[in-house]
């Protein structure tokens, strides 16, 4: 049951920044937004997570409307080792089955 | 933290052997996933455990798999017979309680001929 859009492809010049847009509108108060990137044949990889504010870590940036039902995840300077998939999830705290991965976006940085 | 490690990496096997991954999550997490990925079905949750008590299983797909944790560092997910349909990267995550986010696993690629 999937709670989230995304853009199933994106492509992004090197050195710019690549905004990854998500839709969850009918996210829910308790829910977090996380977003996930996964490179061939590697394991999932957690990026960042927010409820409500913005967030910013080393690896991106993430921006959620005051209405809470979109987010975008910013990598400011994209490089060629961010080409990966790209996936935006919802999840309530102390949940477990929740944790739905969709098909996410598939970015690929352009030399 | 040598984050989650899981083994094999690789395990090709012939149908109706009996097959066994293994995981080892990040001490001190409480939650432990095992999840499958295909290209036709992407990422698929297929249970879950929590304080080495598995809590939602509805996610494996047949009597075929089965998956236990006896301790708190060590998983296994058990595949007896395996099916050429069973080939597939399977990976194993851990997580703290709360909104923490998962750690995966480098996955095993299982490939059943």
């Amino acid at each position: 049951d999937a709670k989230t859009t995304q853009p199933p492809s994106m492509d992004c010049a090197e050195g710019r920044a690549a905004n990854l847009p998500c839709n969850h509108s009918t996210i829910s108060g308790n829910e977090y937004v996380y977003w996930y990137r996964q490179i061939h044949s590697q394991g999932p990889q957690y990026i960042i997570h927010g409820l409500k504010n913005n967030e910013t870590n080393e690896m991106a940036s993430l921006i959620i409307t005051e209405d809470r039902k979109s987010s975008t995840l910013i990598l400011p300077h994209a490089t060629l080792r961010d080409t990966a998939v790209y996936y935006c999830i919802v999840r309530a705290p102390n949940t477990g089955n929740q944790f739905y991965f969709g098909t996410g976006t598939s970015l690929t940085v352009i030399p | 933290d040598a984050g989650v490690i899981q083994s094999p990496r690789h395990e090709v096997t012939e149908m109706g052997q009996e097959v066994t991954l293994r995981c080892k999550p990040i001490s001190g997490h409480d939650y432990l996933f095992w999840y499958r990925q295909t290209m036709m079905r992407g990422l698929e949750l297929l249970i879950y455990f929590n304080n080495n008590v598995p809590i939602d299983d509805s996610g494996m797909p047949e009597d075929r798999f089965s998956a236990k944790m006896p301790n708190a560092s060590f998983s296994t997910l058990k595949i007896q017979p395996s099916e050429p349909r069973d080939s597939a990267v399977y990976f194993c995550a851990s997580s703290l309680v709360g909104y923490s986010p998962l750690h995966f696993g480098n996955g095993t690629r299982l490939t059943v001929t």
